[in-house]
């Protein structure tokens, strides 16, 4: 059945790096737009960072431009996030999320249809 | 950035009730609005997109309306597995911004 698996969390000190992947599967990952969206612990959604289905086409929330970076490799239909320079504030359950579109510009018809179950990110000292 | 402000925070409800859950935006989103559901230790699903259309396998108790800065998403006759908790989110701007969410709970 269509799947995303992330995988990369764990724990890590103030200022340091941790690249988180999502591996899909069952599906034409090409054609699709992909997104990263967290959750810290006993709160909200909120969203990261969205690619266009060729990676040509991306966009940040303003909390972490600057810091994460979005890409994939759609030989190995494998979506990545880049994190430099985390913050406490960076934990959270991160999901990676397929989008019904190819791009995704604004404004945006549709939704994110499927989603993985998440990776842990910890920032600690 | 586009603020969502979902109301009420929490609801009680019984089984075989109606739920009415809102989103307001702080500018027009015109319809540019999805809502999704999240149970404990669960991913979220997407349930509506484009404010009123309802997403493949969503049950027809769900339906959303609205469109501009105000939202809203409707359940009708209550089922066990519909007690979680609702986000909106906009895609009218970058950034795509959720609300903070409503949890539906049993009375």
């Amino acid at each position: 059945q269509v799947q995303l698996v992330e995988s990369g969390g764990g724990v890590v000190q103030p200022g340091r790096s941790l690249r988180l992947s999502c591996a899909a599967s069952a599906f034409t990952f090409s054609s699709y737009a992909m997104h990263w969206v967290r959750q810290a612990p006993g709160k909200g959604l909120e969203w990261v960072a969205v690619i266009s289905y060729d990676g040509s086409n991306k966009n940040y929330a303003d909390s972490v431009k600057g810091r994460f970076s979005i890409s994939r490799d759609n030989s190995k239909n494998t979506l990545y996030l880049q994190m430099n320079s985390l913050r406490l504030e960076d934990t959270a359950l991160y999901y990676c999320a397929r989008d019904q579109a190819i791009v995704v510009a604004v404004p945006a018809e549709l939704g994110m249809d499927v989603w993985g179950q998440g990776t842990t990110v910890t920032v600690s000292s | 950035e586009i603020v969502l402000t979902q109301s009420p925070a929490t609801l009680s409800l019984s089984p075989g009730e109606r739920a009415t859950l809102s989103c307001r935006a702080s500018q027009s989103v015109s319809f540019y609005l999805a809502w999704y559901q999240q149970k404990p230790g669960q991913a979220p699903r997407l349930l509506i997109y484009d404010a009123s259309n309802r997403a493949t396998g969503i049950p027809a108790r769900f339906s959303g309306s609205g469109s501009g800065t105000d939202f809203t998403l409707t359940l009708t006759g209550l089922e066990p597995e519909d007690f979680a908790v609702y986000y909106c989110q906009q895609r009218s701007n970058w950034p795509h911004t959720f609300g903070q969410g409503t949890k539906l709970e049993i009375k």
